[in-house]
């Protein structure tokens, strides 16, 4: 069965500081992961996709199917960043599992 | 475009009862999932639609059931209410061409007392 597991439920960062929101998952299907970002009083957005390969407001995802893991980087936090993320991985059509969510808190 | 509406925003319900929540997706769109999110579980799939029939389905209760009109707007209906089933209800809709990015609704947030 697919299943999205994020170690940390609480990740706690100063400014400027690398942040790493782990993800790991099992899937026996070709994976596609997402990570979703919600920030205060807003609703659920998408951040990026490991298809896209893609670089959003600094962060970035790679795909690592050897150790199943799609980790989200970013090298320099800002506080900004500060809110609840989401790894998510799609099954079929618009069905996601979700990980349980790692609250970012990026201090002054 | 408007984003992804949800009706109502909040409801409080008593156990026995049944609710119907609804949802109209981006214009365009045509898929429509909907999510329960709770602290316990978090967020779990509940079923999508698209062009009026259903075509996934999460693992919830037959209590649990959904439909799409023809206008894509949604609703999801859940009948003899248990506490378990407090929870923030979420839709998103997503266009055919995506390569898999869903757009959410605030949700609807029930209560069952």
């Amino acid at each position: 069965a697919q299943r999205v597991t994020q170690p940390e439920k609480l990740l706690s960062v100063f400014k400027g500081a690398p942040v790493e929101l782990k993800c790991n998952y099992s899937y026996s299907g070709s994976p596609e992961l997402f990570w979703y970002v919600q920030y205060s009083r807003q609703r659920l957005q998408l951040l990026l996709r490991h298809i896209s390969r893609e670089s959003i407001k600094g962060f970035t995802a790679d795909l690592n199917k050897g150790e199943t893991s799609f980790h989200l980087k970013k090298p320099f936090a800002q506080e900004e960043d500060s809110a609840m993320y989401y790894c998510a991985l799609k099954t079929s059509g618009s069905r996601l599992t979700f990980g349980e969510g790692t609250q970012l808190t990026v201090n002054p | 475009k408007a984003g992804v509406t949800q009706t109502p925003r909040y409801l409080i319900k008593t156990r026995g009862q049944q609710v119907t929540l609804s949802c109209s997706p981006i214009s365009g769109h045509r898929s429509v999932s909907w999510y329960q999110q709770t602290p316990g579980q978090g967020l779990q799939f509940l079923f999508e639609y698209f062009s009026e029939t259903q075509r996934n389905k999460g693992n919830f209760p037959g209590r649990f059931s959904g439909r799409q009109f023809s206008n894509s707007r949604s609703e999801m209906n859940v009948s003899t209410l248990e506490l378990g089933d407090s929870a923030l209800y979420l839709c998103a809709s997503k266009d055919r061409a995506s390569t898999g990015e869903l757009f959410f609704g605030e949700g609807s947030r029930l209560t069952v007392l």
